[in-house]
C-alpha cells in the first residue's frame, strides 16, 4: 500500500545534541510539509518542500532545518533541540491538483520526541 | 487570518448515542474543509474532504456536511473504536495549499 513513513517511531536525545528524523513516502506526491504537535494542541506547520524548492513559515525557529535530497525522502534536522521542542513532529504529503480542487494531505505515523 | 474552531472541545458518549461534532471556520475563499481522526500517539488519518457547500459525504458510522460556515461531523450509533480525537482543517483559496487546523474534538465512546 502507498504510504508515509517515518523513523523512527520514538526518538530520545540530550538537550543541544542535534537530532535528525526522516520520512519517506511511496505516493509519489511532490509536496512535502513537517509539522510540530504538542500535547492537545493542532498541529504547527513548519515548513514545506514543493517539489525541490524549500519554503519556511515565518515563526519557524532557525533551530529546525530540512533536507529534501529526493522525491521520496525529507529529513528534519534540529540542530540544538531545547526541552520546548518534545513534541511529536508529523510528516504529510500532498500533490498539487490543478483547478484549484481541495488538496488532501496524507500524514505518517510521526515521531515522538523526548528531550532530556 | 483564517481560523478553525471546533466544539465542544471533549465529548463522552454511551454506545450508541448519536451525536455531532461541530466545526466553524473563516477563510479567504474556501478551497477544502478536511476531517481527520487521530489516535493517541499516531498521526492523522484523513477522513473526508468538502468544498461546496450543501456537499455530504459518509464512511460507516461517520457522516460529514458543509455550510458556508461550518461543518458537522454526525456519528451516528458509535461504538468504542470510534474513541479518538476528530481534527477539522481548511485549505484557502488564495496563496499555498496550507491547512488551518482545529484543535480537535476528543470523543470517547464507552461500552
Amino acid at each position: 500500500d502507498a504510504m508515509v513513513i517515518q523513523n523512527p517511531r520514538y526518538q530520545v536525545t540530550q538537550f543541544g545534541k542535534p537530532v535528525t528524523l526522516s520520512c519517506s513516502q511511496t505516493l509519489n506526491h511532490n509536496v512535502m510539509y513537517w509539522y510540530q504537535q504538542k500535547s492537545s494542541q493542532a498541529p504547527k506547520l513548519l515548513f514545506h518542500y514543493y517539489d525541490k524548492d524549500f519554503n519556511n513559515e515565518a515563526d519557524t525557529p532557525d533551530n529546525f532545518q530540512s533536507r529534501r535530497p529526493n522525491t521520496s525522502f525529507c529529513f528534519l534536522d534540529i540542530r540544538s533541540p531545547g526541552l520546548g521542542d518534545a513534541a511529536m513532529y508529523l510528516c504529510a504529503t500532498s500533490t498539487d491538483l490543478a483547478g484549484g480542487k481541495p488538496d488532501t494531505q496524507y500524514f505518517g505515523p510521526g515521531t515522538r520526541l523526548t528531550v532530556l | 487570518e483564517d481560523q478553525v474552531t471546533q466544539s465542544p472541545e471533549a465529548l463522552r458518549l454511551q454506545e450508541g448515542e448519536s451525536s455531532s461534532l461541530n466545526c466553524s471556520y473563516t477563510v479567504s475563499g474556501l478551497r477544502g474543509l478536511f476531517w481527520y481522526r487521530q489516535d493517541p500517539g499516531k498521526g492523522p488519518e484523513f477522513l473526508f474532504t468538502l468544498y461546496s457547500a450543501g456537499e455530504e459525504k459518509e464512511k460507516e458510522r461517520l457522516k460529514a456536511t458543509l455550510t458556508k460556515k461550518e461543518s458537522f461531523l454526525h456519528i451516528t450509533a458509535p461504538k468504542p473504536e470510534d474513541s479518538a480525537t476528530y481534527l477539522c482543517a481548511v485549505q484557502a483559496r488564495t496563496g499555498f495549499q496550507k491547512l488551518v487546523f482545529g484543535t480537535g474534538t476528543r470523543l470517547l465512546v464507552s461500552p
